[in-house]
């Protein structure tokens, strides 16, 4: 156990949906970090948030969307998705918000959309 | 913008057999580098990261990686494989406020 929760583990839904993925990071971690991972693309960062503020946007769509609440969860939206979207989310968390420490990733939420 | 390159897809060593996974890394200054494992069906595991200091750095599970400056290259390695060390393994250099990754390395153990 990483200390990084995620869920659900596993998701499936239709195309037009949306969806809201949940993380909650290790105990004393500010950072939050959203990926996306794919066959084709790879681990793709999407987004960072440090102690409820966003810090850092990457290959984030609009149709997605994020947040970090004051107790430092975070929930990433996913509206109208499409099949292109079925992909593993990891959420991962650092002490701070610099590069240097690392992260702590949890297990992931499987999305499928059908 | 930085990059990380991990020009091996796919790797299958004997178990026993010394293993190196090579990465170059592209970043306009001093890199934070990492290496990450990740079983399937699970997330990724820090195995060993470097700052500064001494090139050769120790990891878990008795992994090392030697950065190089001169060839832009963090390469991983273990003296003897196990076969539990069967996964997938990522390079990633942090800048910017992420952590950029490789596509990723799959190693298969033969026993």
């Amino acid at each position: 156990d990483s200390g990084v929760t995620q869920t659900p583990k596993h998701l499936i839904t239709a195309t037009g949906q949306r969806v809201t993925l949940r993380c909650s990071p290790r105990s004393g971690d500010l950072s939050v970090y959203w990926y996306q991972q794919s066959l084709d693309q790879g681990l793709q960062f999407l987004i960072q948030y440090y102690n409820g503020e966003e810090r850092a946007k990457g290959n984030i769509l609009e149709r997605f969307s994020a947040q970090q609440f004051p107790d430092l969860h975070s929930e990433l939206n996913l509206s109208s998705l499409e099949l292109g979207d079925s992909a593993l989310y990891f959420c991962a968390s650092s002490p701070q918000g610099g590069d240097n420490y690392g992260y702590t990733f949890g297990s992931g939420t499987r999305l499928t959309v059908v | 913008a930085q990059s990380v390159t991990q020009p091996d897809i796919h790797i299958t060593v004997s178990e026993g057999a010394s293993l190196e996974l090579r990465c170059n890394y592209s970043y306009g200054a001093t890199p934070y580098l990492f290496w990450y494992v990740q079983s399937p069906g699970q997330g990724l595991q820090l195995l060993l990261k470097y700052f500064s200091g001494d090139t050769l750095v120790q990891g878990i599970k008795g992994f090392e990686a030697e950065f190089k400056r001169s060839q832009s290259s963090f390469n991983l390695r273990k003296p003897s494989v196990h076969w539990s060390d069967a996964a997938e393994y990522f390079c990633a250099v942090g800048g910017k406020g992420k952590l950029t990754f490789g596509q990723g390395t799959i190693l298969t153990v033969h026993p």
